[in-house]
């Protein structure tokens, strides 16, 4: 039961052009969402979070925006640069809970 | 500060036997988790800790076994390896709020033959 999912395994895109990476989840007792960056034989890194009170945060190059009633958030890189090549994970925590349920990861190629 | 420690980087075992992967935190964080990595799979949960001596399974415990004696360690014990097991190790850890997601280690590449 794939709580998070990440349908798109991997996502290509031209150097300056926006990137958009989507996520769907299925527990309505998620209140907290988070993107991470995971680059080659490094753990993941945080980058993005936000909670399910909101609809948008943004930092930087990089939007996450919440569709609560759709049950789907989206992570918005512009202008997409070669360093953003990596594979971006999204993960959901429940209501006063501990654990975080991540996705399948999305592979993101920037081409020069 | 060193942030989030694993040890040993990569690890080779037969089947059959046992090891244990080393973890260590100095942010003085709560939460504590083991999570593997697998092809298609993302990051699934194994074991994880909210403090020192609590400790609960994840989504994928079975094989594993964990302790948490103090804040700074949380071990992760392979008792019998099955080449099921080959995968990559994070460790993970974060505050109670969790208002940035855990903090992961640069992980543990295990291949059991």
């Amino acid at each position: 039961d794939q709580q998070v999912k990440q349908n798109s395994p991997s996502l290509s895109v031209q150097e300056g052009r926006i990137s958009i990476l989507n996520c769907d989840y299925t527990n309505s007792m998620f209140d907290y969402f988070l993107w991470y960056k995971k680059y080659p034989a490094e753990g993941p890194t945080f980058l993005i979070s936000i909670s399910s009170i909101k609809d948008k945060n943004e930092d930087g190059r990089f939007t996450v925006f919440l569709n609560k009633s759709a049950k789907h958030l989206s992570l918005h890189i512009v202008p997409s640069q070669p360093g953003d090549s990596a594979v971006y994970f999204c993960a959901a925590k429940e209501t006063s809970g501990s654990r975080l349920t991540f996705g399948e990861g999305t592979q993101l190629t920037v081409n020069p | 500060n060193a942030g989030v420690t694993q040890t040993p980087k990569f690890q080779v075992l037969k089947t059959g036997q046992s090891m244990t992967l080393q973890c260590a935190q100095d942010m003085n964080h709560e939460y504590m988790s083991w999570y593997r990595q697998d092809p298609g799979m993302g990051l699934r949960l194994i074991h994880y800790s909210v403090g020192a001596g609590i400790t609960d399974q994840g989504e994928v415990p079975n094989g594993y076994n964990v302790s948490r004696s103090t804040t700074e360690d949380f071990p992760l014990r392979l008792l019998s390896a099955a080449p099921s097991q080959t995968s990559v190790y994070f460790c993970a850890s974060s505050y109670r709020k969790l208002n940035y997601g855990y903090t992961f280690g640069s992980g543990t590449r295990l291949t059991v033959v």
